[in-house]
């Protein structure tokens, strides 16, 4: 069965760089979840989208954005990267809002 | 989350003993989730729970919603080294829409 597609798996910036986190849904799942995971923390909710329009946002700093775009990927920006921001980001699709949330592998970001 | 207590934060067990873990809420619980995360991996989904009194399993795993004491519990049976990773509760207590806030995490080693 197809699963969440997160890219690039790794990425390494400098202070002050900006990065740009991608994801792909399952397959006709509308809601897209974005979570930031900290070393030896529980994930914690930044954004989300149902349908392509912002749905609700968590803890997420101004210096980020996102979107979800018509073929319902996302994609998280990210700009005056600080090295609290070195963390496994995470998304979630789910078929629709309520319903179950599957994760994708995660990406790695790392800031130097 | 605060409002997500999860118990114990660490349990070993010996091979093809029983377990089970515990997340208890603090707000109203409109769906339970669990899921296994092996370190710095990607959170699997193992099942979710929304009505009281729900039991879910999946191969020798069981989960339970008691929906009185806004609890879930982790029930897994005759384990296996292949058990051990982090377990994690998600509720979906509707302060973010429908992301989840998750509990601390358990963490399970299985010795031979």
């Amino acid at each position: 069965a197809a699963g969440v597609i997160q890219s690039p798996r790794h990425l390494i910036k400098e202070k002050r760089e900006t990065a740009t986190l991608k994801c792909y849904p399952i397959p006709r799942h509308d809601t897209v979840y974005w979570y930031q995971q900290g070393p030896g923390q529980d994930p914690q909710f930044l954004i989300s989208f149902y349908e392509k329009m912002q749905s609700d946002k968590g803890s997420i700093p101004d210096r980020f954005s996102a979107q979800q775009f018509s073929d319902y990927h996302s994609e998280l920006n990210m700009s005056s990267l600080e090295l609290g921001d070195s963390a496994l980001y995470f998304c979630a699709s789910s078929p629709r809002q309520g319903y179950e949330q599957y994760f994708g592998p995660g990406t790695r970001l790392t800031v130097t | 989350s605060q409002e997500l207590e999860q118990s114990p934060q660490s349990l070993i067990v010996q091979e093809g003993k029983n377990l089970t873990i515990n997340c208890t809420s603090s707000k109203t619980l409109y769906g339970l989730y669990w899921y296994k995360q092996k370190y710095g991996e990607g959170l699997i989904f193992l099942m979710m729970l929304q009505k009281g009194g729900e039991e879910k399993s999946h191969e020798k795993i069981t989960a339970k919603l008691d929906e009185k004491k806004q609890q879930s519990s982790l029930h897994i049976t005759a384990s296996q080294p292949s058990h051990a990773g982090i377990y994690l509760c998600g509720a979906d207590i509707r302060d973010s829409g429908y992301a989840l806030n998750f509990g601390k995490g358990t963490s399970l080693l299985v010795t031979p």
